[in-house]
């Protein structure tokens, strides 16, 4: 099956420190990219969605000055925290959706997101 | 606005009883729906999904969902749950054609043995 990988599993860092965190898909291409957000006991919040080659939607409420996304080749995105804070202390996972170029997935197979393990960050 | 409303928050129930967690959704038009379980420590994990074609979809581990398209409802069910389905279970639905998914709020389900 599809494989998602993220970079690092968990990171503390210092307030006012930026943090990049990576995300992988490993055996298929991607065209597009999430950045979701979980806090605890709660559901994942869509941050952005982040296109390979183009600029990252931002949802509503999310600082894209803040939360720097980049996607610089189809099986690989980036989520750079800038600045971070105590309050973006989060779990944040990112999934792939499965292009469907190499011509082994099926239509099926590329309306579904593959999730990664997340990230979790503590800001001191 | 799309929107996904998980019934329970919360579920305990004992090995062998059945379980069917409420999933619906407010869109008006076509849509994919998935089931998706995240286990203690673990990532979401995909556990059945519906495209189109028959409305009861089967999914790993014993699981299924039924699309009721007049009720807008994805309920998921099993017959018999085991300890080792105590997870959290988040409802999902994309615009068919779409990008972004809608997750549901997530029943945490406990198993008892």
């Amino acid at each position: 099956g599809a494989v998602v990988s993220q970079h690092p599993s968990w990171v503390i860092c210092k307030s006012g420190t930026s943090v990049k965190i990576e995300c992988r898909s490993l055996d298929f291409q991607a065209t597009t990219m999430f950045w979701y957000r979980q806090f605890p006991k709660q559901s994942l919040m869509l941050m952005a969605t982040s296109n390979e080659g183009s600029k990252a939607t931002y949802e509503q409420g999310v600082e894209k000055d803040k939360f720097l996304i980049n996607h610089a080749s189809l099986t690989l995105s980036t989520l750079t925290v800038t600045s971070a804070h105590p309050e973006d202390s989060s779990f944040y996972i990112c999934s792939a959706r499965d292009a469907g170029v190499s011509g082994k997935t099926s239509v099926i197979s590329a309306d579904t997101q593959y999730f990664g393990p997340g990230t979790r960050l503590t800001v001191l | 606005a799309q929107s996904v409303s998980q019934h329970n928050h919360h579920v305990i129930l004992s090995e062998a009883a059945s379980l069917e967690l409420g999933c619906n959704y407010s869109y008006g038009g076509t849509v994919n729906l998935f089931w998706y379980v995240q286990y203690p420590g673990q990532h979401l994990q995909l556990l059945l999904k519906y495209f189109s074609g028959d409305p009861l979809v089967k999914g790993i581990k014993g699981f299924e969902a039924e699309f009721i398209k007049s009720k807008f409802s994805f309920n998921l069910r099993k017959p018999s749950v085991q300890w080792s389905d105590t997870a959290e279970y988040f409802c999902a639905v994309t615009q068919k054609g779409g990008f972004k998914t809608i997750f549901g709020a997530g029943t945490r389900l406990f198993v008892k043995a």
